[in-house]
């Protein structure tokens, strides 16, 4: 059964702590992205990685941290230098490459809250 | 810098009307766009992906436009049914292999 998977599906942190929020995908995808959803507005890109061992920031970037060591996962750290961290957080795959038919598939999301 | 807006931001149809879905973008060099479903704390589904040489795409009762030059892509919903109630995203891919959103349509259908 392919697909992306995140973990776990709500997190609760106390203020100060960091968090890891897990994302993992079995479609053979080089690129994943990380967005962040707060009520009323669009999806905002965090970081993305095209390749393994590479990533880039993306629009929100501040108080977060990635890594990208296998293909199949790129977890997102919540750090407590991010200052509102309570959203819905989004990841994401495709095949990458810059080519037009690019298309991004999405798991179902980690609801995180600070206490 | 691309911006992407929905129009409108919410919408309540009676069961079995066909609808019109409105997005528009400010520049016109992208790769695609992709139209996307979201049920309540849910993550997104991808409806449909018009890459730039097209025009539109279908799937089912769903059929989505693409005009580049007027900087507009519609989502067509025939016949519509209270199961396509949820809220729907269009994003553009910028030409730099992300997207940038717009913030949605609110759909609702009742019996």
């Amino acid at each position: 059964d392919g697909g992306i998977t995140q973990s776990p599906k709500y997190l609760f942190r106390k203020e100060g702590q960091n968090v890891t929020l897990s994302c993992e995908q079995n479609l053979n995808h080089d690129a994943m992205y990380w967005y962040r959803q707060d009520p009323g507005q669009g999806l905002r890109l965090i970081y993305y990685s095209q390749i393994v061992n590479d990533f880039q920031k993306g629009d929100i970037a501040e108080g977060y941290s990635v890594s990208r060591e296998k293909k199949e996962s790129f977890p997102l750290t919540v750090t407590s230098a991010q200052k509102n961290p309570t959203a819905f957080y989004l990841c994401a795959s495709s095949i990458g490459g810059f080519i037009s038919y690019n298309e991004q598939f999405f798991g179902p999301g980690t609801r995180l809250t600070v206490l | 810098k691309q911006e992407v807006t929905q129009i409108p931001a919410a919408l309540s149809v009676p069961e079995g009307e066909n609808l019109v879905l409105n997005c528009s973008f400010t520049d016109s060099a992208i790769y695609n766009l992709q139209w996307f479903r979201q049920d309540p704390g849910k993550g997104l589904t991808s409806l449909l992906l018009i890459q730039s040489s097209q025009r539109e795409q279908t799937s089912g009762r769903l059929n989505a436009s693409l005009d580049k030059s007027s900087g507009r892509s519609t989502l067509y919903i025939a016949a519509s049914q209270p199961g396509d109630s949820a809220t729907y995203l269009c994003a553009v891919d910028h030409n730099t292999d992300k997207l940038i959103f717009g913030t949605g349509t609110r759909l609702q259908v009742f019996p």
